[in-house]
């Protein structure tokens, strides 16, 4: 059962755009989000994490907008450049005694020049 | 401070052979955890450690199993491996003054033929 939906699965925007990536979760307990930036053949390396008692949070370029109501998640890439490009997971983990992560199934991004 | 560092990087096994990969945790993280993340996939938690001892299972079968020392550095062992175990194998470790955050080493890449 795929407890974090993440969408879309990939996206191409034009340098100087705003890529929005967008996530959603069924299970109440999860109380920190993480996103992770993978390039190809590197492990997913930590952007930005936010817990629910916030609805905003911005790391330079990378904000994340968080609804807690609605259960949902999301990632703004502010001024995006084509170092970028990469796939971006969106995770969640509950205070359960082990943090273990569940990630989405990740969107590739590609900016273009 | 040394970042997650895993060895081998590549490996290639044929389908009933043993593996074992290895894990330095980042200097003062005593926790450490494994994900397979199949191609175009997000990673999938396998378990976790703490101080040596396991501290949450995902859902894998038996043949998968692992090990952490007293360095906090740890094994994954997978037995009787499957062509469907081709993936790459990421180790996250965290704890200490960076609580939760678990940071990623850059994968084993893992081919059963």
């Amino acid at each position: 059962q795929q407890q974090v939906k993440q969408s879309p699965q990939s996206l191409i925007v034009q340098k100087g755009g705003i890529p929005i990536i967008n996530c959603a979760y069924e299970n109440t307990a999860f109380d920190y989000f993480p996103w992770y930036q993978q390039f190809p053949g590197k492990g997913p390396a930590l952007l930005i994490a936010i817990r629910p008692d916030v609805s905003e949070k911005k790391e330079g370029r990378f904000t994340i907008s968080f609804n807690k109501s609605a259960k949902q998640f999301s990632l703004h890439i502010m001024d995006s450049q084509p170092g970028d490009s990469a796939t971006y997971f969106c995770a969640a983990s509950a205070p359960l005694g082990n943090e273990k992560l569940t990630f989405g199934t990740g969107t590739r991004l590609t900016i273009i020049p | 401070e040394t970042g997650v560092t895993q060895s081998p990087t590549h490996l290639i096994k044929t389908r009933g052979q043993q593996v074992t990969l290895r894990c330095s945790s980042q200097s003062g993280h005593n926790t450490v955890s494994w994900y397979q993340q199949a191609l175009g996939q997000g990673p999938q938690f396998i378990f976790q450690y703490y101080r040596e001892e396991e501290n949450g299972r995902g859902n894998f079968p038996p043949r998968f199993s692992g090990l952490q020392f007293p360095n906090y550095s740890s094994e994954l062992n997978v037995n009787a491996l499957e062509l469907d175990d081709s993936a790459l194998y990421l180790c996250a470790s965290s704890g200490g003054q960076g609580g939760e955050t678990q940071y990623f080493g850059p994968g084993t890449r893992l081919l059963v033929l």
